[in-house]
């Protein structure tokens, strides 16, 4: 089985701009999670989403919105970025939203100038 | 509360030994508790992990040794290895979703 996949892998944007992250769950995982990765805050949790519908939510501000398709896939947005959100952005997903075990990807490294 | 509290930050063991991790929690409605180990340039792993009616799992050499009363739970590492040397995280979570990490050892295993 194919593992979790993240486009792109790297990301360079300015200030103020936007950016889309994508994520590919492990085929048949329904349920999808984001969370920052950055050297002094480690990682944190930001959403979670199953069936479509957001089921979990982390302690970040409004500019950080996601979405699931149909297909389970799922995308992170960032809009009016800052230099603080400079990290390594990663997906993981799991059969169910509950007590299913979540697979990591290898991450999107956002860099933000 | 929400907190999960690692140590040690950084760890060196020599081929051969045994490494420990130790993590605490606060919130006692969490009741999944994974350890993830991370090489340079991917994502975390998932290791191993228990569940608080268990107070030990093994898996080859990794053991979670958990205590409920202390809520307090650790890794061990049995015959580490230079490729063990990673960063390894703790976590915790209520219904294994919306994952409450630690702040991560970096461990070396020297040769």
């Amino acid at each position: 089985k194919a593992g979790v996949t993240q486009t792109p892998r790297y990301l360079i944007k300015t200030r103020g701009q936007q950016v889309t992250l994508s994520c590919s769950p492990i085929s048949g995982h329904r349920s999808v999670s984001w969370y920052q990765q950055t050297p002094g805050q480690g990682l944190q949790f930001l959403f979670e989403y199953f069936s479509e519908t957001q089921r979990n939510k982390g302690n970040f501000p409004g500019r950080f919105s996601g979405r699931q398709f149909s297909n389970s896939r799922s995308e992170m947005n960032v809009s009016t970025l800052e230099l603080g959100d400079s990290a390594l952005y990663l997906c993981a997903s799991s059969l169910t939203s509950g007590r299913s075990e979540q697979f990591f990807g290898p991450g999107t490294r956002l860099t933000v100038l | 509360q929400q907190q999960v509290k690692q140590s040690p930050q950084s760890l060196i063991v020599q081929k051969g030994g045994i490494s420990i991790i130790n993590c605490a929690y606060e919130n006692t409605a969490f009741d999944y508790f994974p350890w993830y180990q991370q090489f340079p340039g991917k994502g975390p792993a998932l290791l191993i992990a228990i569940r608080p009616d268990v107070s030990e799992k093994k898996e080859g050499r990794f053991t979670i040794s958990f205590n409920k009363s202390a809520k307090q739970f650790s890794l061990h590492i049995m015959d580490s290895q230079p490729g063990d040397s990673a960063t390894y995280f703790c976590a915790a979570s209520k219904g294994a979703q919306k994952l409450v990490f630690g702040q991560g050892t970096r461990l070396t295993i020297n040769p």
